[in-house]
């Protein structure tokens, strides 16, 4: 089935470091998100995004947190800078349609690691 | 505000019996009810969905049952299989909204052959 890559599979880096996780989505679909999940517990959605912008974000999406996908190429989160509690493992997603009745296909996850 | 929410937190069936697996939400302008399954070092993926027009939806050993005045679903897995053991997520969307899809704090199931 539609595969959507991440990278990197996992990341350690220092508090206060800036990261990015990539997102390679399925070629042919237009709504990206973000979700952040913890020790394997609930899902918690961060962000989703079309046609360039970001359409809504939660709580969980603060203020050092950034989304963009420059001219197609990797859907991309950053956190700068980062701090203990990001600590997590994020999935990227991408959808075809609206979530209303289209297929979320996850990623892998990108485990973040915070020290 | 936890807005979906699943019982039990972990649930334990032999090989071959029917696990039951339950959600409830709080607001009714949600109408689009995806189950998602998860395997340790995956990312979740659709299993079965449901639209609130529908009370029923079936697909294999995977059934979900709604209840809309209740605001209630639940998953039967009928004939659980040891491979059936993962950790499945309810969420909730709304089709006249915008295109963002919430979940539940998931159920870890194991099914013991």
């Amino acid at each position: 089935g539609p595969k959507v890559l991440q990278i990197p599979s996992h990341q350690i880096i220092d508090m206060g470091q800036m990261v990015t996780l990539n997102c390679d989505p399925v070629s042919n679909h237009l709504y990206f998100y973000w979700y952040k999940q913890i020790l394997g517990q609930q899902m918690e959605f961060l962000v989703n995004f079309y046609n360039g912008k970001v359409m809504e974000k939660s709580k969980l999406f603060k203020d050092q947190f950034s989304v963009e996908r420059p001219d197609g190429s990797y859907f991309t989160l950053k956190i700068q800078p980062t701090a203990l509690e990001d600590s997590a493992v994020y999935f990227c997603a991408s959808s075809q349609d609206r979530t209303n009745t289209g297929q979320l296909y996850f990623g892998e996850g990108s485990k973040l690691t915070v020290l | 505000q936890q807005q979906v929410r699943q019982s039990p937190q972990s649930l334990t069936v032999w090989e071959g019996e029917t696990a039951i697996l339950n959600c409830s939400y709080e607001n009714s302008a949600f109408d689009y009810f995806p189950w998602y399954q998860q395997f340790p070092g995956e990312g979740p993926a659709l299993l079965i969905s449901i639209l609130s027009v529908s009370n029923k939806k079936e697909d294999g050993r995977f059934t979900i049952f709604f209840n809309k005045r209740e605001k209630k679903l639940s998953l039967h897995i009928a004939d659980s299989q040891p491979g059936d053991s993962a950790t499945y997520f309810c969420g909730r969307g709304a089709t006249g909204g915008n295109n963002k899809l919430t979940f539940g704090q998931g159920t870890v199931l194991s099914v013991i052959p």
